[in-house]
């Protein structure tokens, strides 16, 4: 059974760099058709797409965040992570890492998420 | 403002059959398939249905999703209390290059 699990500060100060590990077991980073994703929820607010990386190590971005993220594997050592750097208050929120499935449907860009990681909250505040 | 649009709130009694709908467009629900996510309270989402209608194992068939056009809904038969909980639709969305996901529908089983 694949498990995700989130480590990292709970409290970064603005203008820092949050950091945030995800660490997978019960199955490889590295074989398999997946994504391995960080999506966000602020309190008492929706989900929010924020990036992901192929097993081949190519990247993809939400474009309104892209200039700050960056997602990065260390299949050695079964994590992915997440940097965001020149973080404000609007960044606090859990932080979650999930596995994305690709559509059995071809040309089905919608991949799904499962399973997920059980959330960080990441505060952003001096 | 979400890309896709969700009622925020929708309920029902234990035993009733509920739905909740997804509006999108063109560029998402128009073109790709529909995921549903499951939060129940002070935890993480949970895959519900997949690629419209498919899903995974050992979630209820009280849970079943459909898509038309550019919408979707996500229907539950036989509510019971502990279907109590936010519930998320998401797609692909050509606009965003990425993901885009519903405000979410809280469901509360009066």
């Amino acid at each position: 059974q694949v498990q995700l699990q989130e480590s990292g500060p709970g409290l970064v100060k603005p203008s820092q760099t949050l950091s945030l590990t995800c660490t997978v077991s019960g199955a490889s980073i590295s074989s398999g058709a997946y994504y391995w994703s960080w999506i966000r929820q602020p309190a008492g607010k929706g989900l929010e797409w924020i990036g992901r990386i192929y097993t081949s190590g190519s990247t993809n971005y939400n474009p309104s965040l892209k200039s700050r993220v960056t997602v990065s594997v260390d299949a050695s050592k079964s994590q992915f992570s997440l940097k965001l750097t020149s973080v404000t208050a609007a960044d606090t929120a859990v932080y979650y890492c999930a596995r994305e499935s690709e559509s059995p449907h071809l040309f089905d860009n919608s991949g799904y998420y499962a399973p997920w990681g059980q959330g960080t909250l990441v505060t952003v505040s001096s | 403002q979400s890309v896709l649009t969700q009622p925020p709130s929708a309920s029902g009694t234990p035993g009733q059959r509920v739905t909740i709908p997804c509006s999108g467009s063109s560029p998402n629900i128009g073109s790709y398939s529909v995921n549903w996510y499951q939060q129940l309270p002070g935890t993480a989402p949970k895959l519900l249905i997949y690629t419209n209608n498919r899903r995974p194992s050992g979630v209820p068939d009280r849970f079943s999703g459909s898509k038309s056009d550019t919408s979707a809904s996500l229907a539950i038969s036989g509510l019971q209390s502990e279907d109590e909980a936010d519930y998320y639709c998401a797609a692909w969305d050509d606009s965003l290059n990425g993901p885009v996901f519903g405000g979410g529908t809280k469901l509360t089983v009066l």
